[in-house]
């Protein structure tokens, strides 16, 4: 079975700009979740999509934002990109059912190295 | 919201020594704990997890135990070996996984 993929996987912008990042699930997980991962914030959750619906919601700006189309696939935009967006962004599925819980393994994907200079 | 600490930062161990992480969480609706371990250039990687209803649970080499009446939880490796090496996060459960600051486990051959 195929893992996560994620594209692009290096990515350099400038200030104000805005990006989109995409990720790919494993077949068959209807869950897609991103992290922001930085060497001093660490691990962070953005927001999760099912079934094209986000369902739950992290502590960043709207500036970020995400949707998830009806083959699961999933897009995160940043827009107005800031130096302190600079970060790994992670994306991981999971078979998680309709109720919501995190209680299933999150596959991880290898991530999106985004630069803003 | 949910707050989890973790220590220590890093960590260095003679192969073959055991290796021993701790973590606090904040929540007590937590009810899903896993570990992951992340390789430089990789995702993170469930290595273990543990429910909220158990508390033990053992796979090989890697163990974890949960106390939920003090809310921590605690990743055990025996038997180290230079693979291990890697930076280890634990994370508690309720709608959203919340993460540790991650440790740095370096094992020396």
């Amino acid at each position: 079975k195929a893992g996560v993929t994620q594209t692009p996987r290096y990515l350099i912008k400038t200030r104000g700009q805005q990006v989109t990042l995409s990720c790919s699930p494993i077949s068959g997980h209807r869950s897609v979740s991103w992290y922001q991962q930085t060497p001093g914030q660490g691990l962070q959750f953005l927001f999760e999509y099912f079934s094209e619906t986000q369902r739950n919601k992290g502590n960043f700006p709207g500036r970020f934002s995400g949707r998830q189309f009806s083959n699961s696939r999933s897009e995160m935009n940043v827009s107005t990109l800031e130096l302190g967006d600079s970060a790994l962004y992670l994306c991981a599925s999971s078979s998680n059912l309709a109720g919501g819980a995190f209680d299933n393994e999150q596959f991880f994907g290898p991530g999106t190295r985004l630069t803003v200079l | 919201g949910e707050n989890v600490e973790q220590h220590p930062s890093t960590l260095s161990v003679q192969e073959g020594d055991s290796a021993v992480i701790k973590c606090t969480y904040s929540d007590s609706a937590s009810n899903y704990f896993p570990w992951y371990k992340q390789e430089l250039g990789k995702g993170p990687q469930l290595i273990i997890d543990i429910r909220s209803n158990v508390g033990e649970k053992k796979d090989q080499r890697i163990a974890v135990t949960l106390n939920k009446t003090a809310k921590h939880f605690s990743l055990h490796i025996t038997e180290t070996q230079p693979e291990d090496s890697a930076v280890y996060f634990c994370a508690a459960s309720t709608r959203q996984l919340t993460f540790g600051s991650g440790t740095q486990l370096t094992v020396l051959p």
